[in-house]
């Protein structure tokens, strides 16, 4: 079993629609990161959290460590949205070391 | 501020053959991470350097290696190239504090293609 987690693999939505994304993880972690990844490669990170709930726009990401369960929200979904969403945690021991989740590749369609 | 470099962007190498990659972090950050991904094995992490030295290591064998200079900037080199060393590496930078995690500017990456 991944030490974490994301559901679902693959996500297709009509434009306008509220997307929900989910990580589980299973180690103590002291951060957890959601990133984008384009076509091409290159990641950006959205979101670093390690309690509670930020926002940036029309993304929404939120923690809850008791629960060891993360989500990230997109309202208002648009097709420039389609990319693959990782979510990685920084383990408590490791540091600045991320584990990755294996990723959700969303598909926005007009 | 320039975001994090990486040369090449492309490489072609044959098996056997060895590679050095280079990463340029933003300016100011000391911290340097490099991961590999596959389709097959995803995003995985390969080191950590921070003021020169290696700070963290993944599960990697010792073909792998890498260093970072002074000014920051950091290669890593693979040994004795093998077919599943395809891949895109990436390079992360970050600002290090000791009392917060840190968030991580990854580079665009070098897609290496070992035939």
């Amino acid at each position: 079993k991944n030490e974490v987690e994301q559901s679902p693999q693959n996500l297709t939505a009509q434009e306008g629609e509220f997307i929900t994304i989910n990580c589980s993880y299973s180690v103590g972690i002291s951060a957890l990161h959601w990133l984008q990844q384009h076509p091409g490669g290159g990641i950006v990170s959205l979101f670093m959290l390690s309690s509670g709930k930020k926002k940036h726009g029309r993304l929404i990401a939120t923690i809850n460590i008791q629960e060891k369960h993360s989500s990230l929200h997109i309202t208002a979904s648009h097709p420039r949205d389609s990319a693959v969403y990782i979510c990685a945690v920084s383990e408590e021991t490791s540091g600045s070391r991320l584990t990755f989740g294996e990723g959700t590749q969303l598909t926005v369609n007009p | 501020k320039a975001g994090v470099t990486q040369t090449p962007r492309y490489l072609i190498k044959t098996r056997g053959q060895q590679v050095t990659l280079s990463c340029s972090p933003i300016s100011g950050h000391r911290s340097v991470s490099w991961y590999q991904q596959t389709p097959g094995q995803g995003l995985q992490f390969l080191f950590e350097y921070f003021s020169e030295t290696q700070r963290n290591k993944g599960n990697f064998p010792g073909r792998f290696s890498g260093r970072q200079f002074s000014n920051s900037r950091s290669e890593m080199n693979v040994s004795t190239l093998e077919l599943g060393d395809s891949a895109l590496y990436l390079c992360a930078s970050s600002l290090p504090r000791w009392d917060f995690d840190n968030e991580q500017f990854f580079g665009p990456g070098t897609r290496l293609t070992v035939l």
